[in-house]
């Protein structure tokens, strides 16, 4: 059974880095193909792709974020790491975690429950 | 970036209608889009893969067609647990990029 779930602060000062942990069980980010990203909704909009890393540690980054986002993998503890750097209000959203599809190219099978963070002072 | 452009954003049907959502992408992107459901509070749920596959356990009511820049989620005969906001994504190339979403709400 594949499962994914978020982790981390629910409210984050601004300018302050935000830091979320995707913890997984079912599979390994050790076997080819596989891929764990992450996506944010703002309350009331449309999902957002913030970022992916592959099996082989190759990373891909939202363009319009690249500068302030960071993921890292602990593969021995099945978890990957999302850090925003700097964060505003307009950083206030539900995180996702999402499993790519193996070898899929990108659409996502598994998804996180969620972790909605308010960035407020 | 690709964008998609869903439409409508807001629909409005009754059980047992055929209801269609349209995805449109800003160039082609082959058959790379996928189509999810989401609920309230919840985490979405593909439909749909590389355009017209359906995921393993999503009833057959629901179908995608489309290919280049234009496609479409069908749902053949609307069901009460349909009601829901749907997502088109396209995965031709970074960034990843969703569309605004369609809900689809009790006529």
């Amino acid at each position: 059974q594949i499962t994914l779930k978020e982790s981390g602060p629910t409210l984050v000062t601004p300018k302050q880095t935000l830091t979320l942990t995707c913890t997984f069980s079912g599979f390994s980010l050790s076997t080819d193909g596989v891929a764990v990203g992450w996506i944010r909704q703002p309350p009331g909009k449309a999902l957002e792709w913030l970022g992916l890393v592959y099996w082989n540690d190759d990373k891909r980054y939202s363009p319009s974020l690249k500068s302030r986002l960071s993921i890292t993998t602990d593969t021995s503890k099945n978890q990957v790491v999302l850090t925003v750097t700097n964060v505003g209000p307009v950083d206030t959203a539900t995180y996702f975690c999402a499993r790519g599809a193996p070898f899929g190219s990108g659409w996502i099978d598994f998804w996180g429950p969620g972790a909605r963070v308010t960035v407020s002072s | 970036d690709i964008q998609v452009t869903q439409s409508p954003s807001t629909l409005s049907a009754s059980v047992g209608d055929r209801v269609s959502i349209t995805c449109r992408a800003s160039r082609s992107i082959s058959t790379w889009l996928a189509w999810y459901q989401q609920k309230p509070g919840k985490a979405p749920k593909v439909l749909i893969y590389d355009a017209s596959t359906l995921e393993s356990g999503v009833p057959s009511r629901f179908s995608g067609t489309g290919s280049g820049t234009e496609f479409t989620l069908t749902i053949s005969s609307l069901q009460p647990d349909d009601f829901a906001t749907y997502y088109c994504q396209q995965y031709l190339n970074y960034p990843l990029t969703f569309g605004q979403g369609t809900k689809l709400d009790n006529k």
